[in-house]
């Protein structure tokens, strides 16, 4: 069974730093790309940012740019979102999801097939 | 940009919902999903290449569409298909998600 476990929310002040990890079990890690994907309280879902299978392509939404970093550890099976800078609008559920197509479709990321359960961000003071 | 409308759909159990999805310019080689997503729990993939059901997914969803316009049609409502429903598209970085249709009761 696929299975994806986010870690590392929590509350932050602002200007401060988080890092979300999520491990994966059940299938081939490093043959997929991956994504990260938030709900902001009362809203809707936002990209976040996507790696793809070998890390050498990346990217991310405009809100986030600069101020936060992906990453992935094949040998761990684990994907990471490195948070700084961190801003009040940030706060929100943060999820990680696998992508459903594999390198053998593609050297990029497409689409979400699944998802896991989600971690709280939250950035008060 | 996707818009999705309506906002809200109103609609009993044994209904059809029609679901739009609209780009602000061509989904490069159609490239769009659709996802289901219920209140405490984690989004769940419906379609994806505009009409290819994800595994597991009942024949009553299905996907249509092209160029800019898409459609996510339930045919027949269950009462476990009231949520709210969000279009992707993957053609260009960075990726987007439509601003969610929400089924109602």
């Amino acid at each position: 069974e696929v299975q994806l476990v986010e870690s590392g929310g929590g509350l932050v002040q602002p200007g401060r730093s988080l890092r979300l990890s999520c491990e994966a079990s059940g299938f081939s890690f490093e043959d997929y790309a991956m994504h990260w994907v938030r709900q902001a309280p009362g809203k809707g879902l936002e990209w976040v940012s996507s790696i793809n299978w070998n890390s050498r392509v990346i990217g991310y939404a405009g809100s986030v740019k600069g101020r936060f970093t992906i990453s992935r550890d094949n040998a761990k099976k684990s994907l990471y979102l490195q948070m700084n800078s961190l801003r009040a609008e940030d706060t929100a559920f943060y999820y990680c999801a696998k992508d459903g197509a594999g390198k053998s479709y593609g050297y990029g990321y497409y689409y979400m097939d699944v998802w896991g359960e989600g971690a709280t961000v939250t950035v008060s003071s | 940009v996707l818009t999705q409308s309506p906002g809200t759909l109103c609609l009993s159990p044994g209904e059809r919902a029609t679901l739009s999805c609209r780009a602000s310019q061509i989904v490069s080689t159609n490239y769009l999903a659709w996802y289901q997503h219920k209140p405490g729990r984690a989004p769940r993939l419906l379609i994806y290449g505009v009409s290819s059901r994800a595994t597991g997914i009942p024949d009553r969803f299905s996907g249509s569409g092209s160029g800019t316009d898409f459609t996510l049609t339930i045919s027949r409502l269950e009462p476990e298909d009231f949520a709210v429903y969000y279009c992707q598209q993957y053609g260009s970085s960075p990726l987007s998600f439509g601003g969610g249709t929400k089924v109602e009761i």
